[in-house]
């Protein structure tokens, strides 16, 4: 099993729709968990921390589920400015972090 | 806001040559970090460091690699002799301490020829 298991993309969205993220970790053990996102040939920008009992900044709402080792994002009402790749980032101990592999979100028109 | 940065934007190099990689981390951070991504793959951890001595480190940093921080501000990974295989966008990150958020810089894309 990967460390880190993402959604395959691209996902392909009008303007205004509302997209859900999924991620899976596997270590049991992970401390933090985080959602970057990445434009093309960029450097990963952090999006928003994931806490258990779930968080929300404005448009994004992330949850974390700790038995079930499951990560989730949600955008509502999504932008142009919101066509990126969201990374699944987890640290499972110490600094070092675990990328997924990323999902592509592409808003349209 | 405070921001990493890093030097050189691109670096081309030939194929058995040294390069140094150069990063400024924010300047109160206390633990910094390389990472690497090959084209159309996943960001890699390649290294941490903290209190002048390395962390943790990834099966990818092998011995050609090596970091230092040669002075209060820039924080350097050298490739001692580099194989094609090292081309890739080279990601500096810092953070106040272990666990907390990482903020990226601008990358180095390296090319190999």
């Amino acid at each position: 099993r990967k460390e880190v298991e993402q959604d395959p993309g691209p996902f392909n969205v009008p303007e205004g729709a509302t997209v859900a993220f999924n991620c899976t970790y596997s270590n049991s053990a992970s401390q933090s968990f985080f959602w970057y996102r990445q434009d093309c040939r960029k450097e990963p920008k952090l999006l928003m921390s994931v806490y258990s009992s779930g968080n929300e900044d404005g448009r994004f709402t992330a949850q974390l589920n700790r038995a079930s080792q499951y990560i989730s994002l949600l955008i509502r009402d999504s932008k142009l400015s919101d066509s990126a790749t969201y990374l699944c980032v987890v640290n499972p101990q110490g600094g070092k972090l675990i990328f997924g592999q990323g999902t592509e979100l592409s808003v349209k028109p | 806001e405070p921001e990493v940065t890093q030097t050189p934007s691109h670096q081309v190099t030939q194929m058995g040559q040294e390069v140094i990689l150069r990063c400024v981390p924010i300047s109160n951070h206390l633990y910094f970090y390389w990472y690497r991504q090959i084209l159309g793959q996943k960001v890699e951890f390649l290294v941490s460091f903290y209190n002048n001595e390395i962390s943790e480190k990834s099966e990818i940093f092998d011995d050609q690699f090596s970091v230092e921080r040669p002075d209060g501000s820039n924080f350097t990974l050298k490739i001692r002799s580099t194989k094609l295989e090292d081309s890739a966008m080279y990601f500096c990150a810092s953070s106040e301490a272990v666990g907390e958020t990482q903020y990226f810089g601008p990358g180095t894309r390296l090319l190999v020829l």
